[in-house]
């Protein structure tokens, strides 16, 4: 079974940060958190990920609390495009995806 | 380079008969992942190839279901005596180490009538 717990769904206004969170509260002291995400019947496309600190790239931000029980990932100005399956996966070796949460950005 | 590469894209077979379905990882990439994903529904892990080391085949769903890596590279996962409940896009992931990010191919979408 996947590590992780995500909202089924939500919704976010075109333009706006989109936050979507992930609990991971048995997280280990080396397990990583990785975000993918699924855009139609497409396969998965890797996001971002960290360990402890907060990272950013140019697709996301991931907020990552300080005891790694949760973390949020940051879509700073959603568009149409964003609207997908995000799945928020921690492992080192664990490959198990959960059902992600649907984010849907709307105009 | 060339990313991971699946073939066929889609497969149409009849009930009974057995399907092979391939999966080109990333040269160099060590970890081979295969998932299904039924429609709807999110990825379901399958097989997991590491280096020269034992598979881990945990999420395979019946014996009907088998896959083999050669040489380290090309994966082959076959379902034998398909069922219609066998139909979903097949998708496989490699990745340069266990852990690291997986990138994944465009799948195979397997339909069985």
């Amino acid at each position: 079974d996947a590590k992780t717990t995500q909202p089924t769904s939500m919704d976010c206004a075109e333009g706006r940060a989109a936050n979507l969170p992930c609990n991971h509260s048995t997280i280990s002291g080396n397990e990583y958190v990785y975000w993918y995400r699924q855009i139609h019947s497409q396969g998965p496309q890797y996001i971002i990920h960290g360990l402890k600190n907060n990272e950013t790239n140019e697709m996301a931000s991931l907020i990552i609390t300080e005891d790694r029980k949760s973390s949020t990932l940051i879509l700073p100005h959603a568009t149409l495009r964003d609207s997908a399956v995000y799945y928020c996966i921690v492992r080192i070796n664990d490959m198990r995806f959960g059902a992600g949460t649907r984010l849907t950005v709307k105009p | 380079g060339a990313g991971v590469s699946q073939s066929p894209s889609n497969k149409v077979t009849e009930k009974g008969k057995d399907v092979e379905l391939r999966c080109d990882p990333i040269s160099g990439h060590t970890a081979l992942y295969w998932y299904r994903q039924s429609l709807g529904q999110g990825l379901e892990f399958l097989i997991y190839f590491q280096g020269n080391s034992a598979p881990d085949k945990s999420g395979l769903p019946s014996d009907r279901f088998s896959a083999e890596r050669t040489g380290g590279s090309v994966s082959t996962l076959t379902i034998q005596r398909t069922q219609q409940e066998d139909s979903a896009v097949y998708l496989c992931a490699s990745s340069s180490l266990p852990g690291d990010t997986q990138y994944f191919g465009p799948g195979t979408r397997l339909t069985v009538l």
